[in-house]
């Protein structure tokens, strides 16, 4: 029971342009959600978060936007960087547990 | 301050054979969990540990188990290994809740053989 979905496994995208990372879920108790990044050979590590109670958090380049009535929630990256490339899970948590996505990997070319 | 040490970081074992794996969470946290990755699976939920006692479990058969000592070090156990339990396990840590994010640490790539 797959209850957060990234259903793009790979996104390829040319520097200087937006990426977007798509992520759905199927739990409506979920309260909040965070994305990650992971390059290869290290743990992944903390991009941004989002409770469910808004509908969109930025942190420089980086912007959550969640719509709860589609249990849909996105990442935006601009403008993107070569150095952004990597894999990218989205996750939702609740309750003390915390359910990843199986990631996008994320390329962009220079 | 010193991230979220996992050991060893890599392991190689025969199945049958039972492993531990060792995790040092940031200094003040509280909070330990353990994911496993594997490719086109993302991370999967083992369990996690709040002062010493187990919060919350994943669906994983009773060969996994953990625990967390009273400086917060935990360690998780997996007896008779199986050929499938090869991946990569992950140790996070937070203060009490995930809320704002986990830490990892750098994983420990396990193989079974």
């Amino acid at each position: 029971d797959q209850q957060v979905k990234q259903n793009s496994p790979s996104l390829s995208v040319q520097e200087g342009r937006i990426s977007i990372l798509n992520c759905d879920y199927t739990n409506s108790m979920f309260d909040y959600f965070l994305w990650y990044k992971k390059y290869p050979a290290e743990g992944p590590t903390f991009l941004i978060s989002i409770s469910s109670i808004k509908d969109k958090n930025e942190d420089g380049r980086f912007t959550v936007f969640l719509n709860k009535s589609a249990k849909h929630l996105s990442l935006h990256i601009v403008p993107s960087q070569p150095g952004d490339s990597a894999v990218y899970f989205c996750a939702a948590g609740g309750y003390q547990k915390v359910t990843f996505g199986t990631g996008t990997k994320l390329q962009v070319i220079p | 301050k010193a991230g979220v040490t996992q050991t060893p970081r890599y392991l190689i074992k025969t199945r049958g054979q039972q492993v531990t794996l060792s995790c040092s969470p940031i200094s003040g946290h509280r909070s330990v969990s353990w994911y496993q990755q594997t490719p086109g699976q993302g991370l999967q939920f083992l369990f996690e540990y709040f002062s010493e006692t187990q919060r919350n479990k994943g669906n994983f058969p009773g060969r996994f188990s953990g625990r967390q000592f009273s400086n917060s070090r935990s360690e998780m156990n997996v007896s008779t290994l199986e050929l499938g339990d090869s991946a990569l396990y992950l140790c996070a840590s937070s203060l009490a809740t995930a809320n704002y994010g986990y830490t990892f640490g750098s994983g420990t790539r396990l193989t079974v053989v």
